[in-house]
């Protein structure tokens, strides 16, 4: 069984630019959620797609956005890029079995570089 | 609300010796609690999952956790360290909407 799938797993962009990253869940896994993590801030939710619906929303600007496609994958974008938002992202999928107790499967990540 | 306090960000242990590494939540529901390990450049995976079946619960690599509800801990043990097991190792809680909230980190050292 295929495991959570990042695409691209490297990535360098200007300041201003926008950005767009893909993730591709475990087959049957029908919620993605998005995290970005830095040295300085650990571990982020920035947020959760179910059936192609963003349910919960971390506090992050509204630069971040992201979506959800009837097969389950998902993108996220970052718009306007600054300086700070160079990080790793890491996407997650699960069962998101009722009650919600079921574990994540994280993928490798994308390194973003903002120069 | 949900949060989790791993209470020590680094820990060094000698190989072969046991390891702790402690971790308290909070939540207003019974959770779900996990830990996560993360080796350098490489993307999490699940160690060990608590979901209000057996308090004492068994991961993989030898590793096993404690739920204790009065103390609200899920501290992580493993009595032999490998030279393997240093990578960072994240304690986290789950709400029932499926987003996950993150400790901030255990950054686990094994001395030859």
């Amino acid at each position: 069984k295929a495991g959570v799938t990042q695409t691209p797993r490297y990535l360098i962009k200007t300041r201003g630019q926008q950005v767009t990253l893909s993730c591709s869940p475990i087959s049957g896994h029908r919620s993605v959620s998005w995290y970005q993590q830095t040295p300085g801030q650990g571990l982020q939710f920035l947020f959760e797609y179910f059936s192609e619906t963003q349910r919960n929303k971390g506090n992050f600007p509204g630069r971040f956005s992201g979506r959800q496609f009837s097969n389950s994958r998902s993108e996220m974008n970052v718009s306007t890029l600054e300086l700070g938002d160079s990080a790793l992202y890491l996407c997650a999928s699960s069962l998101a079995l009722q009650g919600g107790y079921t574990e994540a499967f994280f993928g490798q990540g994308t390194r973003l570089t903002v120069v | 609300a949900q949060s989790v306090t791993q209470l020590d960000s680094h820990v060094s242990v000698s190989e072969g010796t046991p390891v702790l590494l402690r971790c308290n939540y909070s939540s207003s529901y019974s959770p779900s609690l996990f830990w996560y390990v993360q080796h350098p450049n490489k993307g999490l995976q699940l160690l060990l999952k608590y979901t209000s079946a057996a308090t004492l619960v068994k991961g993989i690599n030898g590793f096993e956790a404690e739920f204790k509800k009065s103390e609200t801990s899920f501290h992580l043990t493993k009595p032999s360290a490998h030279m393997s097991d240093a990578a960072e190792y994240f304690c986290v809680v789950s709400n029932t909407g499926n987003q996950f909230y993150f400790g901030t980190g255990t950054s686990l050292t094994v001395i030859p």
